[in-house]
């Protein structure tokens, strides 16, 4: 089992419309979840970041978290054909886990016109 | 304020040769943090660095190695060059207490 997997892709969804990105984790102990946008030849760049269950808003995007079900997922409302990206779930276990964030494989999101 | 700087933003090998690859953290950004990023493999950490110490490790060959300066500038070394080294290799800095990592525009590093 991967340590950080995410949502095959890709994904497509219409001008406008609500895009959901989901993530899973396997380690409990994990302590912050981060959201990374990589453009195409660009380098991840942070969107979001969540550190206690529950929603947390900036924006178009919405992080979730649950814990108890180690999941952490991305909303993006009122997709725009600039948020065509790879999306990137990374975690950190915390602890003596200094500057270790795991990285999911990324889900492509194209928002057409 | 200027963000993670990173050099050279191209570089080209042959295999055997080794690389020295240069980060500069955002300012007030004491650690630094390296991974790799390939098709296959996605993002991978390397190493990080904190006050010119390493104070953790991925799961790396010793051929991949890093050193911090006084500055908090890093910089990675790979020696003995393998074709499977090709990847973007990326650093990332943060504050010092600090948990959001925020990414230089990395050095695609090509071994032919």
């Amino acid at each position: 089992q991967k340590e950080v997997e995410q949502n095959s892709g890709p994904l497509s969804v219409p001008e406008g419309a609500i895009a959901s990105l989901n993530c899973t984790y396997s380690d409990r102990v994990s302590q912050s979840f981060f959201w990374y946008r990589q453009y195409s030849g660009k380098s991840p760049e942070l969107i979001m970041s969540i550190y206690s269950n529950g929603d947390k808003e900036d924006g178009r995007f919405t992080a979730q978290l649950n814990k108890a079900s180690q999941y952490v997922s991305l909303l993006i409302r009122d997709s725009q054909p600039s948020d065509s990206a790879t999306y990137l779930c990374a975690v950190e276990a915390g602890g003596t886990s200094y500057g270790k964030l795991t990285f999911g494989q990324g889900t492509i999101l194209t928002v057409h016109p | 304020k200027a963000g993670v700087t990173q050099t050279p933003r191209y570089l080209i090998k042959t295999r055997g040769q080794q690389v020295t690859l240069s980060c500069s953290p955002i300012s007030g950004h004491r650690s630094v943090s390296w991974y790799q990023q390939t098709p296959g493999q996605g993002l991978q950490f390397l190493f990080e660095y904190f006050s010119e110490t390493q104070r953790n490790k991925g799961n790396f060959p010793g051929r991949f190695s890093g050193r911090q300066f006084s500055n908090s500038r890093s910089e990675m070394n790979v020696s003995t060059l393998e074709l499977g080294d090709s990847a973007l290799y990326l650093c990332a800095s943060s504050l010092p207490g600090g948990r959001e990592q925020f990414f230089g525009p990395g050095t695609r590093l090509t071994v032919l």
